[in-house]
């Protein structure tokens, strides 16, 4: 089946730098990809939607300045974590999908910020 | 407001019997609905999904059921296996975009050998 694959799986960082993640479809073009966080013990919360060559939208009280998003291409999406801080610290997973297929997720990053 | 609940944090089986897992929508737009599992520190796989035409789908050890009047789904795994324990989290969507699915908040089976 189709593969999503996300990276880092897992990344620590200082309070105030900035955390890179990258989404990849690797065997299908991407029209759409989709970011969700996942707090402990909870569900999938949906943070934006990622359109190539368009601006993403985002999910109501997601901050669009502190996550960054890019999907530069069909295959590729990132998610900008900027200026982490611990409350940031969190599972990160990405989704893929194209036109009537299902959404393929991405193995997820886990962020820790210190 | 949570459009799809499930109720039930956690379910524990004995192997070989079944395990039912519950889950209920609130928004009557959704038209499509999916099960998936989900091990720690690793995303979602797709598991099995019903359009809301259809009120079961069976996929080998998995069936799951709709229920539109009532606004209820299930899951039923049959035999359970211990292979199976994993967190299984519920999702709707409306329309045909795949990825843009709301979730339940999960629950955690384990299958006791």
């Amino acid at each position: 089946g189709a593969v999503v694959s996300q990276h880092p799986s897992r990344v620590i960082c200082k309070s105030g730098t900035s955390v890179k993640i990258e989404c990849r479809s690797l065997d299908f073009q991407a029209t759409t990809m989709f970011w969700y966080r996942q707090f402990p013990k909870q569900s999938l919360m949906l943070m934006a939607t990622s359109n190539e060559g368009s601006k993403a939208t985002y999910e109501q009280g997601v901050e669009k300045d502190k996550f960054l998003i890019n999907h530069a291409s069909l295959t590729l999406s990132t998610l900008t974590v900027t200026s982490a801080h611990p409350e940031d610290s969190s599972f990160y997973i990405c989704s893929a999908n194209s036109l009537n297929t299902e959404a393929f997720f991405g193995q997820g990053t886990r962020l820790t910020v210190v | 407001d949570q459009q799809v609940k499930q109720n039930s944090p956690s379910l524990s089986v004995q192997e070989g019997r079944i395990s039912i897992l519950n889950c209920d929508y609130t928004n009557s737009m959704f038209d499509y609905f999916l099960w998936y599992k989900k091990y720690p520190a690793e995303g979602p796989t797709f598991l099995i999904s019903i359009s809301s035409i259809k009120d079961k789908n069976e996929d080998g050890r998995f069936t799951v059921f709709l229920n539109k009047s009532a606004k209820h789904l299930s899951l039923h795994i049959v035999p359970s296996q211990p292979g199976d324990s994993a967190v299984y989290f519920c999702a709707a969507r409306a329309g045909t975009n795949a990825g843009k699915s709301t979730f339940g908040d999960g629950t955690t089976l384990t299958v006791k050998p």
